[in-house]
């Protein structure tokens, strides 16, 4: 199964601040993978597709990059309605379809 | 608009199975492009994938569940279903059935989610 590790577990930023979470697999997933944020109580919402395509509707504040085993998920100027958890997810081996262990951001 | 709502028992007893639908509406649940998913998180955790099902009646397992885990669909209600046998207290969870996008046979990411239900396991 292909592992997925996100760092930090808990990121702590300002409104305005530029803030970066990274993803790394355990073995190579090309550029298949996505980025969801969740707010509490509510389900995951998709952000990025493939690695670095944004979702229709999400804002351009979202960026993505990477590929292979290391990826980044990367907020230009944080606005309030960003501060959630956010979750990578590989899907070149469907057998996992795994999901990191997600990134708390909160205000700091 | 596309939308997505589990339903189904809030309590169940361990050694039992537990049984959740998923009824979509807004858009045919027969298609080509997309597969129908069920996603797991326990409350205050991660995110486990655990099958999903084309509109065929096709599916695709996580391993780590396979031995327990039946999805079927009904494309007359448009509705898809996962039964989970012998269930115990780690299968308290909250379950999210999603849309799973599908290209060349391949499951991709998860586009549009169900609010969740939580589904206890109690004696």
């Amino acid at each position: 199964d292909i592992q997925m590790t996100q760092s930090p577990s808990t990121l702590s930023a300002s409104v305005g601040d530029r803030v970066t979470i990274t993803c790394r697999a355990s073995q190579s997933v090309s550029s298949w993978l996505a980025w969801y944020q969740q707010k509490p109580g509510k389900a995951p919402e998709l952000l990025i597709h493939k690695a670095s395509s944004l979702e229709s509707g999400v804002p351009s504040r979202f960026s993505g990059s990477g590929s292979g085993t290391e990826f980044s998920l990367t907020i230009s100027s944080l606005q309030p309605d960003d501060f959630a958890t956010y979750y990578c997810q590989q899907y070149k081996s469907y057998s996992g379809n795994t999901f990191g262990q997600g990134t708390k951001l909160e205000i700091k | 608009q596309l939308q997505l709502q589990e339903s189904g028992p809030g309590l169940v007893k361990p050694s039992e199975t537990l049984s959740l639908t998923c009824t979509v509406s807004g858009v045919s649940i027969i298609s080509t492009s997309y597969n129908w998913g069920w996603i797991r998180q326990p409350p205050g955790k991660g995110l486990e994938w655990m099958g999903s099902i084309s509109y065929s009646g096709s599916t695709d397992y996580n391993p780590s569940l396979k031995s327990r885990l039946t999805i079927s669909v009904d494309t007359s209600k448009n509705q898809f279903s996962l039964k989970l046998t012998s269930v115990t207290a780690a299968d308290t969870t909250v379950y999210y059935c999603a849309r799973h996008y599908r290209r060349f046979g391949e499951l991709y990411y998860f586009d549009y989610w169900g609010q969740g239900a939580l589904v206890t396991v109690s004696s």
